[in-house]
This record gives C-alpha cells, structure tokens and sequence, in this order.
C-alpha cells in the first residue's frame, strides 16, 4: 500500500497563503486520482478538492468553500501532491488530510491516508 | 449541517451488535452513488472500512458489513469489541454539489 506524508502545515494569519505536500511512497502514484480532505478541530470529514491522473486528464474540483482559493496539483516526476491555499480564513483551520483514491463505477473511494498536517489560521 | 445525516453517537456492550444509519437523498445515495465508510481511531487518520456499499477491503473483519437502500445506507457491526470505539463516517457523491460528500460522523461507545 502507497504511504503518504504531508507536511508544510503551521500558522498562518487570515488573508495570508501556505502550501502543503504530500509525498508520495510509490510510482503507481502518477496513475492515481488524489484527494485531499479536511477535519476541523472537534469535527467530521469535509472533502476539499481532488486531481485526476495525467492518464486522466489531470483535472481538478474543488468544494465550494475553497473554490477559487485553493489550487491542487501534482509533479508526477516526484510523486508528490501539492495544495496551494490563498486567502485563509479562520475556518480553513483543520487537520489535512492527503488522500488516494480507489476508483469505482461512479463514486470513488479513499483506501489511503497520510497522517495529517495541521494548519492554524489565527491573527 | 452534513449532506449526508448520520446519529452522533450509537453504543452497546461488548458482543452486541449496533448499527449506524447513513441518511441521503434522491441527489447522492438515492441516485445510485455508491456508500462507504471509514473507521477514525483516536488521535488517528480515517481508514477505509466498507466500499462500495458492501466490500471489505482486506484486512477489515467480517464483524463489519454493510448495507444500502433507496437514499440510505448502513453499517453494521457485530460481537461489539472494546477496539472498534471510534468516530464512523459515511461518504458518497452529490450530483447537485458535484463533489464527494461525507455524512457527520457517529461517535461508537463500547459500554
């Protein structure tokens, strides 16, 4: 099974940027839809956005809370998964979550977590 | 307020069994999209539980099944153990949100 690491999170002030990364453990990761997915403190799950594969097109969604914030990308060549996030709010504070994707007929699944990177976003 | 609608918290003895409902509607469940469930530990990272409404992934006990009906789905768990006390999550996809939506989580206390 793939072993994902993320790292890059920390404290932020809101309005201010940080980007995560999560690296990835083996080369199957460039035919790999990646996700990432969010816990606020005390919280449930909330999905964040996704990137397909290259084979797939490379194309991103995001959820409507982060759209047009946040940007997710990949650089297959490392096996690493990013997440850009611009404009922070205070309710972008979570634990992240870097996830693969088990591909199914219509809904996806997620078989593999990396152990999360906190971001605080407070003045 | 969770798209998907899920008790916030279930118990039960040791060896019982207890289920946990999983609540959509006609735009994500009720429209064919599969279910699945993830198992949160304390202080740990989600794992994968049940897929596709009803498969195991390897690994995960056959104490752990899953259902699926019309807008709602269901997790159960048999001969309760005091390891599964966790936080149970519901996901599916909503064709209105067009994006993968979880249910609020169920806090399993085993007595």
């Amino acid at each position: 099974e793939v072993q994902l690491v993320e790292s890059g999170g920390g404290l932020v002030k809101p309005g201010g940027s940080l980007r995560l990364s999560c690296a990835a453990s083996e080369s199957t990761f460039n035919d790999v839809w990646m996700t990432w997915v969010r816990q606020a403190p005390g919280k449930g799950l909330e999905w964040v956005g996704r990137i397909k594969s290259k084979t797939d097109g490379g194309a991103t969604d995001y959820a409507a809370p982060v759209k047009d914030r946040f940007i997710i990308s990949r650089d297959n060549s490392k096996n690493m998964l990013y997440l850009q996030m611009n404009s922070l709010k205070a309710e972008d504070t979570a634990v992240y979550y870097c996830v693969t994707e088990y591909q199914l007929l219509w809904n996806n699944c997620f078989d593999a977590w990396g152990q999360g990177t906190l971001v605080t976003v407070s003045s | 307020q969770s798209v998907l609608t899920q008790p916030p918290s279930v118990s039960g003895a040791p060896g019982q069994r207890v289920t946990i409902s999983c609540t959509g509607r006609s735009s994500n469940i009720g429209a064919g999209y599969e279910v699945h469930w993830y198992q949160q530990l304390p202080g740990t990272a989600p794992k994968l539980l049940i897929y596709g409404n009803s498969n195991r992934p390897s690994g995960v006990p056959d104490r752990f099944s899953g259902s699926k009906s019309g807008t709602s789905a269901s997790l159960a768990i048999t001969g309760l153990q005091a390891e599964d006390e966790a936080d149970y999550y519901c996901q599916s996809y909503d064709s209105s949100l067009t994006g993968v939506v979880f249910g609020g989580g169920t806090k399993l206390t085993v007595l």
